[in-house]
């Protein structure tokens, strides 16, 4: 069992909806991460959160709107997605984002954008 | 920026036997190298990794070699089981902030019994 928690496993959302997605963990870990994945591709990093604040976006458009709360939770507020967002939503922690931290990713969200 | 290649794109092999999956990378620097296994429906699980300061690390069935003078590294998996079946992703991190993991394309491993 994955130590990283990620709600909802599946949505369904029309474009002008409004939803967010949430991901736990308790490992201690204060770095957190949310990547996209394509089917058949690898993961693609979109925004890095050290010590609660946001550290890296990859140039990810503002229609994804990352939050972390405190340092177990993460989330990622969706509104206005076109369907070429439809992907899995993976999050990731490790103990700190510097010095090559090994990630541990959770089962992740599958979104799909009607 | 960082560049990893994977090969090969799918591989089968029976079970018991060997399975090796290689990579390359493009940036001198990186300096930490994980290995993923990702199952139908799941997210990466981190099997293995290693660090540029090592050559060979094993785990059990499963060993990772590198080689920075040609900025290659390697996945061995021995006596494979229909368990072992999944998609492999290899990743380079180079030193500094933000730990990003530059990922490789994947390896369908299928083990046929």
């Amino acid at each position: 069992d994955t130590e990283v928690t990620q709600t909802p496993k599946h949505l369904v959302m029309g474009m002008t909806n409004k939803k967010s997605l949430k991901c736990e963990q308790h490992m201690g870990h204060r770095a957190m991460y949310w990547y996209k994945q394509k089917a058949k591709k690898p993961p693609e990093l979109m925004f890095v959160y050290s010590y609660e604040k946001l550290s890296i976006n990859e140039s990810v458009p503002s229609r994804f709107s990352p939050e972390c709360p405190n340092s177990s939770l993460l989330n990622l507020h969706l509104h206005a997605l076109q369907p070429e967002d439809s992907a899995l939503y993976l999050c990731a922690s490790s103990p700190r984002a510097q010095g090559n931290q090994p990630q541990h990713f959770g089962d992740g969200t599958r979104l799909s954008i009607l | 920026g960082e560049n990893v290649e994977q090969h090969p794109s799918t591989l089968s092999v029976q079970e018991g036997d060997s399975a090796v999956i290689k990579c390359t990378y493009s940036d001198s620097a990186s300096n930490y190298f994980p290995w993923y296994k990702q199952e139908l429906g799941k997210g990466p699980q981190l099997i293995i990794d290693i660090r540029s300061n090592v050559g060979e690390k094993k785990d059990q069935r499963i060993a990772v070699t590198l080689n920075k003078t040609a900025k290659h590294f390697s996945l061995h998996i021995t006596e494979t089981q229909p368990e072992d079946s999944a998609v492999y992703f290899c990743a380079a991190s180079p030193p500094g902030g933000g730990n990003k993991l530059t990922f490789g394309t994947g390896t369908q491993l299928k083990v046929e019994l």
